[in-house]
C-alpha cells in the first residue's frame, strides 16, 4: 500500500544551520505530498504541500520539491531558528480519503 | 474563525470504563478524520466520516471502537472497556472536501490515559 518513510530523528542543530529532513514515498499513482509540523502539546499544522511532480511547496523559509524520479519530498531550510524546534511529518494522500503519515522527525535547534 | 475543537484535552479512565472523545470540525467542513498517535510515533488513520456516514473505517480496531458524525453536533469517537494499550493522543482533523488536494486541519488532540 501507499506509504511514507522519513529519516529517523532526533535531529539537533545550532541556530542558523542548514536543515534537511528526508522523505520518500511509495504510491501506485500520483499522490499529493505534504509536510506538517507539530509543536509541543498541539495538533499538526500544515507547513507546505505539492500536488504534482516538480512542484515546489514553500512556507516560512521551508521548501520541498516533489521529485517523481526519486519518489522524494525532502524538507529543507537554509537557516533554522530556535522557534523551528518541533516534530515534522511527511504525508501523502492519494484519492483514498485518508492521509498516510511518516513516523515524524523531531528537530531541536539550539541557540 | 474557530479551528477544529476537540474536548476534553486530557481524559483519564480506569480499565474497563468508556471514553468519549468529541470533535467539532471547522465551520463549513463536512469531512472528519480521526487519527491516533502513540508516544514517539506518527499518526495512524482510524476513520473517515461525513455527516451521518462512515466512509472509511479501515483503521479502526474491530472491537470496542466506534465513531459517529451526526447531522447535528460534534463527531464522537467512543472507546468501550478501555485497556492500557488505548492510552494515546487522539487527533481529529477536518476538511471542506475529500480527496488529495484538500489539506487537513487538525485539532489539538485529546490525550487519553488509561490507569
Amino acid at each position: 500500500g501507499d506509504s511514507v518513510t522519513q529519516m529517523e530523528g532526533p535531529v539537533t542543530l545550532s541556530e542558523e544551520a542548514f536543515l534537511t529532513i528526508n522523505c520518500t514515498y511509495t504510491a501506485t499513482g500520483y499522490p499529493s505530498l505534504f509536510w506538517y509540523v507539530q509543536y509541543p502539546g498541539e495538533g499538526l499544522q500544515l507547513l507546505l504541500k505539492a500536488t504534482k511532480a516538480d512542484d515546489k511547496g514553500s512556507n516560512k523559509g521551508f521548501e520541498a520539491t516533489y521529485r517523481k524520479e526519486t519518489t522524494s519530498f525532502h524538507l529543507e531550510k537554509g537557516s533554522v531558528q530556535v522557534s523551528d524546534s518541533a516534530v515534522y511529518f511527511c504525508a501523502l494522500t492519494y484519492n483514498n480519503n485518508d492521509m498516510r503519515f511518516g513516523a515524524g522527525t523531531r528537530l531541536t535547534v539550539k541557540p | 474563525n474557530a479551528g477544529v475543537m476537540q474536548n476534553p484535552r486530557h481524559l483519564v479512565r480506569r480499565r474497563g470504563q468508556e471514553a468519549r472523545l468529541r470533535c467539532s470540525p471547522m465551520k463549513g467542513h463536512s469531512h472528519v478524520y480521526w487519527y491516533r498517535q502513540l508516544p514517539e510515533e506518527g499518526l495512524k488513520f482510524m476513520v473517515y466520516l461525513q455527516k451521518e456516514n462512515i466512509i472509511d473505517e479501515s483503521g479502526m480496531p474491530k472491537e470496542r471502537f466506534s465513531a459517529e458524525f451526526p447531522k447535528e453536533g460534534p463527531s464522537i469517537l467512543r472507546i468501550q472497556q478501555v485497556v492500557r494499550g488505548d492510552s494515546a493522543a487522539y487527533f481529529c482533523a477536518s476538511s471542506p472536501q475529500g480527496g488529495g488536494n484538500s489539506p487537513l486541519h487538525f485539532g489539538n488532540g485529546t490525550r487519553l490515559t488509561v490507569t
